[in-house]
């Protein structure tokens, strides 16, 4: 299995609150990426880095900021939850010289 | 926009048939399509992928086949097993410039009854 921790791997927040998850890996990938995965929507990208400190927003970007300052780390934060960001959030790599992405285990949130 | 298209979203099938999945794209960019399995609790993981210059490929009881001309492509599932029950995501890439991100169809859930 591809060495990508995310972490916390459940969490329940309360509406208006901060929330930052975090995507770690020991791959040495350059590409990481974020998604939310909800019922009759697939997978949908919320924002992909290219490379430390080079990110960029995917389509369901709005509500969500993200940081990567190291290779290894890739956060995800929610400037204020709201219940519509109750989701599984996923985390990916990939790197330029393979095709394929490596998932997380995903995160459980539940915005109350 | 909904770049990638799939259907079946549930699919129910017995043990030994055959399970169908397709896919249709919109953006000609594209030129990787992989499909990816997740089982409950875990995240997606890579079953099978092509690429846009061969009409199929198979893998086991696995084939892809793409046509081009009509921007579709599909994923078969031969001799269906209880043990392939799962979602089914299909998803494209455009490998141009730097952005190497997937586009997910939005799913198939597919039960193998034994």
């Amino acid at each position: 299995d591809a060495g990508i921790t995310q972490s916390p791997r459940h969490k329940v927040t309360e509406t208006g609150t901060p929330v930052t998850l975090r995507c770690h890996q020991t791959e040495n990938h350059r590409y990481m990426y974020w998604y939310r995965q909800d019922p009759g929507h697939g997978l949908r990208l919320i924002h992909y880095s290219y490379g430390v400190k080079d990110t960029d927003k995917g389509e369901v970007s709005d509500g969500y900021s993200v940081s990567r300052s190291k290779t290894e780390d890739f956060l995800l934060t929610l400037e204020s939850a709201t219940s519509s960001q109750t989701s599984v959030y996923f985390c990916a790599i990939s790197d330029w010289s393979s095709t394929e992405a490596f998932f997380g285990q995903g995160t459980r949130l539940t915005v109350v | 926009q909904q770049q990638v298209k799939q259907s079946p979203q549930s699919l129910i099938v017995q043990k030994g048939g055959i399970s169908i999945i397709n896919c249709a794209y919109e953006n000609t960019a594209f030129d990787y399509f992989p499909w990816y399995q997740q089982f409950p609790g875990k995240g997606p993981a890579l079953l099978i992928a092509i690429r846009p210059d061969v009409s199929e490929k198979k893998e086991g009881r696995f084939t892809i086949s793409f046509n081009k001309s009509a921007k579709q492509f599909s994923l078969h599932i031969m001799d269906s097993q209880p043990g392939d029950s799962a979602t089914y995501f299909c998803a494209a890439r455009n490998s141009g410039g730097s952005n190497y991100k997937l586009t997910f169809g939005k799913g198939t859930l597919l039960t193998v009854n034994p």
